[in-house]
């Protein structure tokens, strides 16, 4: 599985933009990169994944990188709702999803 | 439409206690996947079945640990000669795709066992 860095926290102010960085240097070819979240309480929440082109749905858009050694999960607009863990994985054939430790986002009203 | 179920959503047990845990995953969703999450850590993965039979059960810690999935629907967690460090939220996922790694999973709450 490949490796991911995220920072361990951030913070951002309700309805700013967030941008969460993640590093996977050793992602393989066919590995897709998915995003999930995990609200307190609460099983991880799907948000969003893609292969090699930018990615938007309604939670979010996945912006990665050239070369796929990184991506940028962007909320275009924080609300005290996207307070949560965010996860980035990228995931192999192998079908299970390897969490690491994921990013702790903090939402100031 | 319904997600995925899990119940218990709490067990307490003493040391050394049999529990099962049981997973509704949503319908038609033929893989299935058991995580469980310590406390300030990310889930760890356990098992994997597709269908009826475990695909990947690499995760499970040792032979205490048995999960099944009878008809390719519900699946149980079981645990035996419970200790204190299985103490965890034991999370439970589905998803509609058997194979390849394009499919997003979707988890319940899980159940918080805690070992007494």
């Amino acid at each position: 599985d490949a490796k991911t860095t995220q920072p361990n926290s951030m913070e951002s102010n309700e309805e700013e933009p967030v941008h969460l960085p993640c590093n996977h240097s050793t992602i393989s070819g066919t590995d897709y990169i998915h995003w999930y979240r995990q609200l307190p309480s609460q099983g991880p929440e799907y948000v969003i994944h893609g292969l090699t082109s930018n990615v938007n749905n309604r939670m979010a858009s996945l912006a990665i990188a050239e070369d796929r050694k990184s991506s940028t999960l962007i909320l275009h607009r924080a609300t005290l709702r996207d307070a949560a863990v965010y996860y980035c994985i990228p995931r192999d054939a192998g079908n299970m999803l390897t969490f690491g430790g994921g990013t702790r986002l903090m939402v100031k009203p | 439409g319904a997600g995925v179920s899990q119940t218990p959503s709490n067990k307490v047990t003493e040391k050394g206690k049999y529990v099962e845990l049981r997973c509704d995953p949503i319908s038609g969703h033929t893989a299935l996947y058991w995580y469980r999450q310590s406390l300030g850590q990310g889930p760890e993965f356990l098992i994997y079945f597709q269908g009826t039979g475990a695909a990947d059960d690499s995760g499970l810690p040792n032979d205490r640990f048995f999960a099944v999935r009878p008809e390719g629907s519900v699946s149980t967690l079981k645990i035996q000669r419970t200790e204190r460090g299985d103490s965890a939220v034991y999370l439970c996922a589905s998803s509609l795709q058997p194979g390849g790694n394009n499919s997003p999973l979707h988890f319940g709450n899980g159940t918080r066992l805690t070992v007494t």
